[in-house]
């Protein structure tokens, strides 16, 4: 079965930071990978996804994200974080023949000025 | 703007009421989901369809149903509603499978 762990709920950097969040996911198949992010009383965005091809995945607002099949790790990344990131985000993964998306629990960043 | 079209945006409910959630897209898109997000748990798949005329059980289906009759709407019903059921429910679409999912801004629903 899969699965996605977010570790850390919350996460606080300051202003300017680096921003880094967990992910990391199960899967017997080569796996479809997203991040998204929700903002209060909103719906889901996408920021990015891999499916295959280049591990190193660019979004939106400066986010990337790195693929690492060894390690079975989606991390997301910011070099700067800005306050307008102060979100929740959420990491997933879709398997194979299937379109179900299974979410990890999310990780709330706050960005400190 | 294209997108996904949610309704109530906000519902207070007695249990053992009725109550059907719509949702509409305007993407033509195959596929499309409900998810119910809670604190704690992230989003759980309720019912999906790969296409219109077609459905199937997500992760936590008990106590839902949702219907196909055509490519823009997937309505999501709860036959009689438990305080179990309070949550935030969205709505969501995609081209085809393995494809990005859109988002509506989702329904608030309070069962008491």
């Amino acid at each position: 079965a899969q699965s996605v762990t977010q570790l850390g709920s919350h996460v606080s950097v300051s202003e300017g930071a680096l921003v880094l969040l967990r992910c990391n996911y199960s899967s017997s198949v080569p796996p479809y990978l997203f991040w998204y992010v929700q903002y209060p009383n909103q719906g889901l965005q996408l920021l990015l996804k891999y499916t295959t091809g280049a591990t190193l995945v660019k979004g939106i607002n400066g986010f990337e994200a790195e693929f690492k099949k060894s390690e079975t790790s989606f991390h997301l990344t910011k070099p700067s974080a800005h306050m307008s990131d102060a979100a929740e985000y959420f990491c997933a993964v879709s398997v194979g023949a299937t379109n179900k998306l299974i979410f990890g629990t999310g990780t709330l960043l706050a960005v400190q000025p | 703007i294209a997108g996904i079209t949610q309704a109530p945006t906000s519902q207070i409910l007695a249990a053992g009421r009725r109550m059907t959630l719509r949702c509409t897209q305007d993407m033509r898109h195959n596929a499309m989901y409900w998810y119910r997000q809670d604190l704690g748990l992230g989003l759980r798949l309720i019912h999906y369809s790969n296409t219109a005329g077609t459905t199937g059980k997500g992760e936590v289906p008990d106590g839902y149903s949702v219907s196909r009759a055509n490519t823009d709407d997937f309505p999501l019903t709860l036959a009689s509603a438990v305080p179990s059921q309070t949550s935030v429910y969205f709505c969501a679409s995609s081209e085809d499978r393995n494809q990005p999912q859109h988002f509506g801004d989702g329904t608030r629903l309070s069962i008491l």
